[in-house]
């Protein structure tokens, strides 16, 4: 069966240090991978998706960046982090079968900067 | 251009009775829909999806949804609520065969005992 992993599950950072959040897939190959935020008692705001190794699409400018170094690896970066970037980000994966999918969700990684 | 909208940002029930939680959207394609759960601190577990079989999908939990096209909604429902449904809730757009998908802003249901 597939599984998603992520990590770290809560991260507490200064404004202005880096970040580097990871999720990785089990059980399924050439996944669609996605980042999404979500920021306190609102939805969901998706921030990348990739379709492939090496192949991101950004959603939003901002202080981040992603990267797809394997088929299942997905990181989150910021080089220096802003007091906005605080939120719960989350981690999922789909693979369209028959035209349609649904996404499959990590448990989160909450971030607090400060 | 696709959206989605949850008509209630709160809702409130007593355990034991109806629930309904209500989702509209637009599309310009036949839509994938899906219904998501999140619980406090958790990441989102499917409910339900609808991909233009049945127009009525049964989900987990005793949850059900019904796809009305003329109405362009896909409200969610459920006979009997529990302490443990109590939890956000989303609903979410896809056009079949692309990558993305469009969130509502999520309605909190609160179960009173």
């Amino acid at each position: 069966s597939q599984t998603i992993h992520q990590w770290p599950a809560t991260l507490v950072q200064p404004v202005g240090s880096p970040l580097s959040l990871e999720c990785t897939v089990e059980g399924t190959s050439n996944p669609n991978l996605y980042w999404y935020r979500q920021a306190a008692g609102r939805g969901l705001q998706l921030l990348f998706y990739s379709v492939g190794i090496g192949q991101i699409s950004s959603e939003v400018p901002q202080n981040l960046s992603a990267s797809r170094p394997q088929d299942r690896q997905f990181i989150l970066s910021s080089k220096k982090l802003l007091l906005s970037d605080s939120g719960f980000y989350l981690c999922a994966w789909s693979v369209l079968t028959g035209n349609t999918g649904e996404l499959f969700f990590g448990e989160g990684s909450r971030l607090t900067v400060l | 251009a696709q959206s989605v909208t949850q008509l209630d940002s709160h809702v409130s029930v007593s355990e034991g009775t109806p629930v309904l939680l209500r989702c509209n959207y637009s599309s310009s394609y036949s839509p994938s829909l899906f219904w998501y759960v999140q619980h406090p601190n958790k990441g989102l577990q499917l409910l339900l999806k609808y991909t233009s079989a049945a127009t009525l999908v049964k989900g987990i939990n005793g949850f059900e949804a019904e796809f009305k096209k003329s109405e362009t909604s896909f409200h969610l429902t459920k006979p009997s609520a529990h302490m443990s449904d109590a939890a956000e809730y989303f609903c979410v757009v896809s056009t079949p065969g692309t990558y993305k998908y469009i969130f509502g802003t999520g309605t909190r249901l609160k179960v009173l005992a």
